[in-house]
């Protein structure tokens, strides 16, 4: 089992809808981060966050750190946010432990 | 201001050859990160390099090594290819130490391919 699990493995939606994106984790961690990866590989850090919620323009993100999970929300959902979607922790440490993402179309 | 930046963005060898990778970090980082992509796989921590000195590795064999240099840039050397080291190799860049709430940045990543 892994340590980072996310649901749902793929994901679409219609311009304009309200998405979820589930995190779970299995081990004590310090941090959680949100990533996102775009056609090609390129990666961009989202939210770091090790308590509570954060929010940027229409990304919510979410951790329970004693239920070890973590959610993130898209707001108004448009096709420019179709990509991967990446959960990862730090266990105390540099290195990060990665959920295998999530993959989010958008359609117009 | 400049993010990570990486080097070639795309390269193929031969399987046996040796690839190099180069990673710049963003101005005044002095923390880089490598990992891969294997396809199908998800994100795996190569390397950890801080202040000039390799801090940390992950499960990888010592085919895998690298430098950092004094301007903080690195690179990520692989020997001896072989196929399934066929991948996207990410960069990241934080400030220094490495602690655990140290938000770091990624680049666009290097696709290798071994043929």
């Amino acid at each position: 089992k892994n340590e980072v699990e996310q649901s749902p493995q793929n994901l679409t939606a219609q311009e304009g809808e309200f998405i979820t994106i589930n995190c779970s984790y299995s081990v004590g961690i310090s941090a959680l981060h949100w990533l996102q990866q775009h056609p090609g590989g390129g990666i961009v850090s989202l939210f770091m966050l090790s308590s509570g919620k954060k929010k940027h323009g229409r990304l919510i993100a979410t951790i329970n750190i004693q239920e070890k999970h973590s959610s993130l929300h898209i707001t108004a959902s448009h096709p420019r946010d179709s990509a991967v979607y990446i959960c990862a922790v730090n266990r105390g440490n540099v290195k990060l432990i990665f959920g295998t993402g999530t993959r989010l179309q958008v359609f117009p | 201001e400049a993010g990570v930046t990486q080097s070639p963005t795309h390269l193929i060898k031969t399987r046996g050859q040796q690839a190099t990778l180069r990673c710049s970090p963003i101005s005044g980082h002095t923390s880089v990160y490598w990992y891969q992509q294997a396809l199908g796989l998800g994100l795996q921590f190569l390397l950890w390099y801080d202040e000039g000195e390799e801090r940390n590795r992950g499960n990888f064999p010592p085919r895998f090594s690298g430098r950092q240099f004094p301007n903080y840039s690195s690179e990520l050397n692989v020997n001896a290819l072989e196929l399934e080291d066929s991948a996207l190799y990410l960069c990241a860049s934080s400030l220094g130490g490495g602690g655990s709430n140290t938000e770091a940045f990624f680049g666009q990543g290097t696709r290798l391919t071994v043929v």
